[in-house]
């Protein structure tokens, strides 16, 4: 497609359960970005790729969090053991190149809702 | 750190009208960029606006202004004739040069009507 496609769009868990959520990019994208967002409050980044790799990963808020991404494209983020305070929607976001402080290019998807019952 | 504040969590406007969203920052550093997004119902961020902290200018895009005011640290949105595609959740944000991580603001829920 020719946005940021995120699955599942929504996932309902019980607490306890391990979950994954799917980002793939805008095509040719090299940087990827993921965020959360909980009720009433804005974004709060988890964590940045550039290829592969994840130069910042200051976002994640335990080891519970973590993500990855192959063949600079496709990223999937996972949660462990899922508590009732993991539930928000999951965005992702990705960009042509690293967001040079002069752009402003991040082309996010429509997000994964998780509910953690 | 980097903190933005939204101070209004919702905001109404007739279509046509002009309306102004207010953002303040908050940040040490000399260079930073200002951006505010939209969000409607589906979910997506959408970019609007850019300012980098040493344009002179305020940015402007299409129906879009950015009011720059740099010693009080504001960024406040102008949506000049508004529509009704206008109504949307409004986050303004910030990013430190040469760091990739943006911080956002609350957010405001606009809704313009007939």
């Amino acid at each position: 497609g020719a946005g940021v496609s995120q699955s599942p769009s929504n996932k309902v868990t019980e607490k306890g359960k391990d979950v994954e959520l799917r980002c793939d990019p805008i095509s040719g994208h090299t940087a990827l970005y993921w965020y959360r967002q909980s009720l009433g409050q804005g974004l709060e980044f988890l964590i940045y790729f550039q290829g592969n790799s994840a130069p910042d990963k200051s976002g994640l808020p335990s080891d519970r969090f973590s993500a990855e991404r192959t063949g600079g494209s496709v990223s999937t983020l996972t949660i462990q053991r899922t508590q009732q305070e993991d539930s928000a929607v999951y965005l992702c976001a990705s960009s042509l190149r690293p967001a040079r402080v002069s752009t402003g290019e991040l082309f996010f998807g429509e997000g994964s809702r998780l509910t953690v019952l | 750190a980097q903190k933005i504040t939204q101070t209004q969590p919702g905001m109404f406007v007739q279509e046509k009208e002009a309306v102004t969203l207010d953002c303040t920052y908050d940040t040490s550093d000399q260079s930073y960029g200002l951006f505010w997004y939209k969000q409607p119902s589906s979910g997506e961020m959408i970019f609007l606006i850019y300012q980098g902290s040493y344009d002179e200018q305020n940015a402007t895009e299409g129906r879009y202004s950015l009011n720059f005011q740099k010693a009080r640290k504001s960024a406040n949105l102008v949506i000049s004739a508004s529509q009704l595609g206008d109504s949307a959740m409004y986050f303004c944000a910030m990013r430190k040069t040469g760091f990739q991580k943006l911080v956002f603001g609350t957010g405001t829920r606009l809704l313009v009507s007939p």
